[in-house]
């Protein structure tokens, strides 16, 4: 069974522009949940979508954004990028069932110049 | 919301055990769970413990979880090279009013000295 798929590994863009990561769930999972890693915070929740439905939201602003398709792939979006927004940004795939196992791709190392 | 909590560094030596600690402050928390991450790489997800359980043991890995004090351990027996990595604990308990966020502690670095 296929692993979670992050694309693309690595991203440079400077600031002010706007940039889409996206992510394969494994085959069967409806549940995607987007995270933001840095050195300095460490791994924080940024959001989590269910059925094409958002079913959770952390704490960042309103430039941060996602969506899921029906086949339970998911995009995310920053736009107007800042210099902090250079992180590793992990996507986890899950069933969704209470037990919330979340099973990690690679990550999209973004870095914002 | 949930607070996890784990020490930085461990550093053991090649075929001794390391015992990774954290503590959390949800008493609410269902399910813990430890990470690893290597690097450049995604987290790995080694095994996880149900709130009601005190130990799980899974080949050469043992959580101990006293739901008292909140505080969960992972011990790995026979510390190889291999195991040297970024090692998570994470809760999964109420944040914002939602039970369906995972918060992470900062992680702790081990290291497997030959």
């Amino acid at each position: 069974k296929a692993g979670v798929t992050q694309t693309p590994r690595y991203l440079i863009k400077t600031r002010g522009q706007q940039v889409t990561l996206s992510c394969s769930p494994i085959s069967g999972h409806r549940s995607v949940s987007w995270y933001q890693q840095t050195p300095g915070q460490g791994l924080q929740f940024l959001f989590e979508y269910f059925s094409e439905t958002q079913r959770n939201k952390g704490n960042f602003p309103g430039r941060f954004s996602g969506r899921q398709f029906s086949n339970s792939r998911s995009e995310m979006n920053v736009s107007t990028l800042e210099l902090g927004d250079s992180a590793l940004y992990l996507c986890a795939s899950s069933t969704g069932t209470a037990d919330e196992k979340l099973f990690f791709g690679s990550g999209t190392q973004l870095s914002v110049l | 919301g949930e607070d996890v909590e784990q020490s930085l560094f461990l550093s053991v030596r090649e075929g001794d055990s390391s015992v990774i600690n954290c503590t959390y402050t949800d008493s609410s928390s269902t399910y813990l769970y430890w990470y690893k991450q290597e690097p450049g790489a995604g987290l790995q997800l080694l095994t996880y413990i149900f709130s009601n359980m005190d130990m799980k043991q899974d080949q050469r890995l043992t959580v101990l979880l006293n739901k008292k004090d909140k505080h969960l351990s992972l011990r790995i027996a026979d510390t190889q090279t291999g195991d040297s990595a970024i090692y998570f604990c994470a809760a999964k308990g109420w944040s914002s009013g939602s039970a369906r966020q995972l918060t992470f502690g900062s992680g702790t670095q081990l290291t497997v000295l030959p």
